[in-house]
């Protein structure tokens, strides 16, 4: 079974500029999280998403936004990009809901994402 | 979410069996306890996860206190391989939470 794939791997932008990451998570999975990892804040929940809703938000301004399509796969979009947006943004993919015995991620490699 | 603590770094050498500890004194009751690792360079990946029982898998075993408040997650011959980031993370199985990640332990493994 493919791992969860991610794209671009690598993406440099401007400041200003607007940004949008795919994930594609494991096939049958239909819950899909991003992350954000950066080495002064660590690795930082973004929002969740199952069956196209988004379930859970993390403490992330109104620039991060993303959304989940019917096959699961999920975009995130950065707009207005500032310089500490440069980050690594992770994208989980698991079977469920968040929450649950048991239930484990299966993370992608992620975009690493330069800010200029 | 309930907070883990990890030490910083911890050092071992290769083949040799390594204990990477972690308190969570105000664990809950519902409160599973996950660990995942991220290796240079990739996504974090699960190692293991337990509730109140030990626990072993082809990785690594998890041991976990009586009172629950503290656990240790053990490789049995740490290889060069082994060498990443490690976290220690509480999830509530009632509710529907992400993972909350620490600064978790980066172990170096020596030759």
């Amino acid at each position: 079974k493919a791992g969860v794939t991610q794209t671009p791997r690598y993406l440099i932008k401007t400041r200003g500029q607007q940004v949008t990451l795919s994930c594609s998570p494991i096939s049958g999975h239909r819950s899909v999280s991003w992350y954000q990892q950066t080495p002064g804040q660590g690795l930082q929940f973004l929002f969740e998403y199952f069956s196209e809703t988004q379930r859970n938000k993390g403490n992330f301004p109104g620039r991060f936004s993303g959304r989940q399509f019917s096959n699961s796969r999920s975009e995130m979009n950065v707009s207005t990009l500032e310089l500490g947006d440069s980050a690594l943004y992770l994208c989980a993919s698991h079977n469920r809901p968040s929450g649950g015995a048991g239930e484990t991620q299966y993370f992608g490699p992620g975009t690493r994402l330069l800010v200029l | 979410d309930a907070k883990t603590t990890q030490p910083n770094s911890m050092e071992s050498n290769e083949e040799e069996p390594v204990h990477l500890p972690c308190n969570h004194s105000t664990i809950s009751g519902t409160d599973y306890i996950h660990w995942y690792r991220q290796l240079p360079s990739q996504g974090p990946e699960y190692v293991i996860h337990g509730l109140t029982s030990n626990v072993n898998n082809r990785m690594a075993s998890l041991a976990i206190a009586e009172d629950r408040k503290s656990s240790t997650l053990i490789l049995h011959r740490a290889t060069l391989r082994d060498a990443a980031v490690y976290y220690c993370i509480l999830r509530d199985v009632n509710y529907g939470q992400n993972f909350v990640f620490g600064p978790g332990t980066r172990l170096s493994v020596l030759p």
